[in-house]
C-alpha cells in the first residue's frame, strides 16, 4: 500500500555522534519535508525539497544535513552539531511544489540522546 | 514571517458535545490551510484542506471554515465521541512553500 515509511521508529545516539534517519515514500510526490516537533511547540520546518537533486534549508537547519538523490527518499542526518536533538521527527510529502497539494506524513522517528 | 496560533490549548468536553477549535494566521496571504489530527507518539493525519478561495470544507461529522481576510479558521467537529480524543493542528501554506503550523489543541473527550 501507498505511503510515507519513516525508520527507525525510536533511535537513540550517544553524544558526539550523527545518526541518520530514513524517509521512504511510494506516492509518486515531487516534494519533500522534514519537520521536527517539540513538546507544546508547533511543527518547525529542517529541510525540504520540491526536486530530485535539489533542497533548501527551513528554519532550524543548523546542524542538519538532507540529501535527494532518489525521488522516494529523503533522509535526514543529524550531525554532532546540533547541539539540543532530541525531539520527534517527522517527514512529509506532497505531490509537487504547487501551493494548493496536501501534504501527508510518516509515522515519526523519536531520537533520543543518551 | 507566518505565526499560526491555536486557542486553546487544551479542551475537554463530555461525549456528544460539539467541539469547536480556532486557529488564526498572521499573514492572510496564503494558499491553502490543511488540519491536521495527531495521535500521542504518532505521525500527523490529514484531515480536511481548505484552499484560498474556499470558505469551507466538509467531511463526515468534521466541517472547517476559512476567513482569509481576517487570518482565521475553525474546525468543528460535531457530536463528539472519545475516538476523537487527540491533538489537532492547523497548518498554513505561504508563497514560500513552507507549511506553517499552530502548536495545536489537545482534545480530551470523555465518555
Amino acid at each position: 500500500d501507498g505511503g510515507i515509511t519513516q525508520s527507525p521508529k525510536y533511535l537513540f545516539r550517544k553524544e558526539g555522534q550523527n545518526v541518520t534517519l530514513s524517509c521512504e515514500q511510494n506516492l509518486n510526490h515531487d516534494a519533500m519535508y522534514w519537520y521536527r516537533q517539540d513538546p507544546g511547540q508547533g511543527l518547525r520546518l529542517i529541510y525540504y525539497s520540491q526536486i530530485v537533486n535539489d533542497f533548501q534549508k527551513g528554519d532550524i537547519a543548523e546542524g542538519y544535513s538532507v540529501s535527494r538523490e532518489k525521488k522516494e527518499s529523503f533522509p535526514l542526518t543529524v550531525t554532532s552539531a546540533q547541539k539540543n536533538p532530541t525531539a520527534f521527527y517527522l517527514c512529509a510529502s506532497s505531490i509537487n511544489a504547487d501551493l494548493n497539494t496536501e501534504a501527508f506524513f510518516g509515522q515519526g522517528t523519536r531520537l533520543t540522546v543518551v | 514571517k507566518q505565526e499560526v496560533t491555536q486557542i486553546p490549548a487544551a479542551l475537554s468536553v463530555p461525549e456528544g458535545e460539539n467541539l469547536v477549535l480556532n486557529c488564526s494566521f498572521t499573514d492572510s496571504a496564503i494558499y491553502n490551510l490543511q488540519w491536521f489530527r495527531q495521535d500521542p507518539g504518532k505521525g500527523l493525519t490529514s484531515l480536511l484542506l481548505i484552499q484560498s478561495s474556499q470558505r469551507e470544507q466538509t467531511s463526515g461529522r468534521l466541517n472547517a471554515s476559512l476567513d482569509k481576510s481576517s487570518g482565521r479558521s475553525t474546525l468543528y467537529i460535531a457530536a463528539s465521541q472519545p475516538g476523537d480524543s487527540a491533538t489537532y493542528l492547523c497548518a498554513v501554506i505561504s508563497n514560500d512553500y513552507k507549511l506553517s503550523f499552530g502548536a495545536g489543541t489537545t482534545v480530551t473527550v470523555r465518555a
